[in-house]
């Protein structure tokens, strides 16, 4: 079931800005993870932090987790026309079982024009 | 490169005729999933296999089925597609959770259309 939601629902920015999205969610998580998806493609994934991390780098991508509110931001820095996809934020819960169910919210349309 | 694949990429079936999808995984991980995602939103984990073990979503219709006859293969069988059950249908793996690896890996879906 879905356990998220995110906001905002649909993003267009200018190559070159900065996008950020955000996450929220219900229960105790495990960990939480950034999921990108392409039009009509698999998701691919891009980041994963732990419930113990409050944030966390890779690339241009800047991921952060407060436990306390039940949420999560992701930053996109310096975008570019391919980073154009929508963006799913996934949650662990602490009560999954070994194989990890990931709970996704709803997904944020992310369009970046040239 | 090892990877999961999913036939066949598009799919389309009558209304009342069963249906199988099919995934391979050479990534040898122990679990399989099988998602449902419809147009603008969110994937649905319809049930998932941990080694053999089956395990199905509370919410998911007996009309899905599920077949893992080894590591690789995994298939989803609609036994009676309804227009409702036009979707994509992802096809997902991961490792063993007591690991510390908890992404998962996803083919790039089959569409299903039915008419």
């Amino acid at each position: 079931s879905q356990q998220g939601e995110e906001d905002p629902q649909a993003l267009s920015i200018q190559e070159g800005e900065n996008a950020t999205m955000n996450c929220s969610y219900k229960t105790s998580i495990n960990n939480l993870q950034w999921y990108r998806q392409n039009s009509g493609r698999g998701l691919v994934h891009l980041i994963l932090i732990r419930s113990n991390e409050r944030e966390k780098h890779s690339g241009r991508l800047r991921v952060t987790l407060d436990t306390s509110k039940k949420s999560s931001s992701l930053l996109i820095t310096a975008s570019r026309a391919a980073d154009t996809a929508s963006y799913f934020c996934a949650t662990v819960p602490i009560s999954s079982g070994s194989a990890r169910q990931l709970t996704f919210g709803s997904g944020t349309q992310l369009t970046v024009l040239p | 490169d090892a990877m999961v694949i999913q036939n066949p990429r598009y799919q389309v079936t009558q209304f009342g005729k069963p249906v199988t999808l099919s995934c391979s995984q050479t990534l040898n991980h122990n679990v399989m999933y099988w998602y449902q995602q419809k147009s603008s939103q969110a994937p649905k984990l319809l049930f998932h296999y941990y080694d053999k073990d089956f395990n199905n979503e509370a919410d998911t219709p007996d009309n899905f089925q599920s077949r893992r006859p080894n590591t690789s293969f995994c298939f989803l069988d609609i036994r009676s597609p309804g227009l409702g059950d036009a979707a994509m249908y992802l096809c997902a793996t991961s490792r063993d959770g007591t690991g510390d690896s908890y992404e998962q890996y996803f083919g790039p879906g089959t569409r299903l259309t039915v008419t």
